[in-house]
């Protein structure tokens, strides 16, 4: 069936370092893949997201790759700050606008300063 | 900038009691969905619905669970008995450029 690992669980890092989070999908009719943020208690909201068209995608701090022939994108937080903190979600489907998401297992991300 | 509405933000209810979640999708949004997400785990798709049918539906989503498009505003799930297990927050989406969420109804079954 359709699935989405997500690691690591946990992230600690030290305000002004970076953070990778990694994903693997299963299914390869996955094309739209957007990466949501969620604060306790809040709402996911979308960060940024990549189509399979593209390799890779820069918003200011932000940036996610994509390896469609592994199956395997990538979100990247450089700069990190305590505002940071959260926990960030990965996605998968197969169209961005018609299509259910298929999130990972999230990674709980802790910016000390 | 519009914004996916829910209500209510909180509901308890007791096991075996229907429980109507309400949303109230982005206008011009054709695709509306609803995730349910358990304390601390992952967002979990329950259906997805388009055109006043379901589009699709998971495998949590059973014979308990209901969707309905009353009105020209309205999304609603219906929980006709709820268990104990039921208890999760649920998340209304709809979708333009990107799928949206609201701001979830925690639902609590004791």
């Amino acid at each position: 069936g359709e699935n989405v690992e997500q690691h690591p669980s946990t992230l600690s890092v030290q305000e002004g370092d970076s953070a990778v989070i990694k994903c693997t999908y299963s299914d390869s009719a996955s094309n739209y893949f957007p990466w949501y943020k969620q604060e306790l208690g809040k709402r996911p909201q979308l960060i940024i997201d990549i189509r399979s068209n593209v390799g890779e995608k820069k918003d200011q701090r932000i940036a996610v790759t994509l390896n469609k022939t592994a199956k395997h994108f990538s979100l990247h937080i450089t700069e990190t700050q305590p505002e940071d903190s959260a926990v960030y979600f990965c996605a998968a489907s197969k169209a961005y606008n018609t299509d259910k998401l298929i999130f990972g297992t999230g990674t709980r991300l802790q910016v000390f300063p | 900038e519009p914004e996916v509405t829910q209500t209510p933000s909180h509901q308890v209810t007791q096991m075996g009691q229907e429980v109507i979640l309400r949303c109230v999708p982005i206008s011009n949004h054709l695709y509306f969905y609803w995730y349910r997400q358990i304390l601390g785990q992952k967002v979990e798709f329950l259906v997805s619905f388009y055109n006043n049918e379901i589009s699709e539906k998971s495998e949590i989503f059973d014979d308990q669970f209901s969707v309905e498009r009353p009105d020209g505003s309205n999304f609603t799930l219906k929980i006709r008995s709820t268990k104990l297990e039921d208890s999760a927050m649920y998340f209304c989406a709809s979708s333009g450029q990107e799928q949206y969420f609201g701001p979830g109804t925690r639902l609590t079954v004791t």
